[in-house]
């Protein structure tokens, strides 16, 4: 069974850092990454999806990696603002089949 | 706007109700799914449809939920006679897959529940 991980649970940093956020899956035989991000009360907001073929992916600030033999991935965060605060999801859909597991996400504060 | 839509964004019932919710994808994908998200928690897998055959279903999908996608179009989520632990916030997201190939989901705003 498929288990997704993120470490920490949440996170606090003054504005302007960059940071990586951690995310470790238990089965390597995965078809894509998804990286979400979810603000209170509100829906999903997809952010990366890496092929389980690639190693990176960029956009914008964020630079998503994935390292399929090891189960992991990180998401990166150059130069955080305090519009990036939101919890933010890694999900992993398993090769033969169409689901997304989901980890219980990494809840970002970044201050002022 | 043209995202995926969900009404409504939140419910009210009282224990022992039905309620409906529906969804409608992005148009043009043909494949659409349910989740369930409980406060803290990421996302679990209710159930998917291509077009509008039901192909997977969650062990979490109990007889008293039920899903439909008429025409491959919108799609509806029934549960009967709701208890407590049905409060929570109810997802969808659409893709398009053509030949099985690995689409991108894209989630709507929800549909939060609360049984009293």
């Amino acid at each position: 069974k498929q288990e997704v991980t993120q470490i920490p649970a949440a996170l606090s940093v003054p504005e302007g850092e960059n940071l990586v956020l951690n995310c470790s899956f238990t089965d390597s035989a995965i078809y894509n990454l998804q990286w979400f991000r979810q603000d209170p009360g509100k829906g999903l907001t997809s952010l990366l999806l890496i092929q389980s073929s690639q190693r990176e992916q960029t956009s914008g600030r964020l630079n998503a990696s994935l390292d399929k033999s090891s189960g992991r991935s990180t998401l990166y965060i150059a130069a955080s603002q305090p519009g990036d605060s939101a919890t933010y999801l890694c999900a992993v859909r398993i090769q033969g089949a169409q689901k997304l597991v989901f980890g219980q996400g990494t809840r970002l504060t970044i201050n002022p | 706007d043209t995202g995926v839509s969900q009404n409504p964004r939140h419910k009210i019932t009282k224990r022992g109700q039905n309620v409906t919710f529906r969804c409608d994808p992005i148009s043009e994908h043909n494949r659409l799914y349910w989740y369930r998200q409980t406060l803290g928690q990421g996302p679990e897998f209710l159930t998917y449809f291509q077009n509008e055959a039901q192909l997977e279903k969650s062990r979490l999908l109990s007889d008293r939920f039920s899903a439909e996608r008429p025409k491959g179009s919108f799609s509806t989520l029934e549960i009967q006679r709701t208890e407590q632990g049905d409060s929570a916030m109810y997802l969808c997201a659409s893709s398009f897959n053509p030949s099985g190939t690995g689409g991108e989901q894209y989630f709507g705003p929800g549909t939060r529940l609360t049984v009293t």
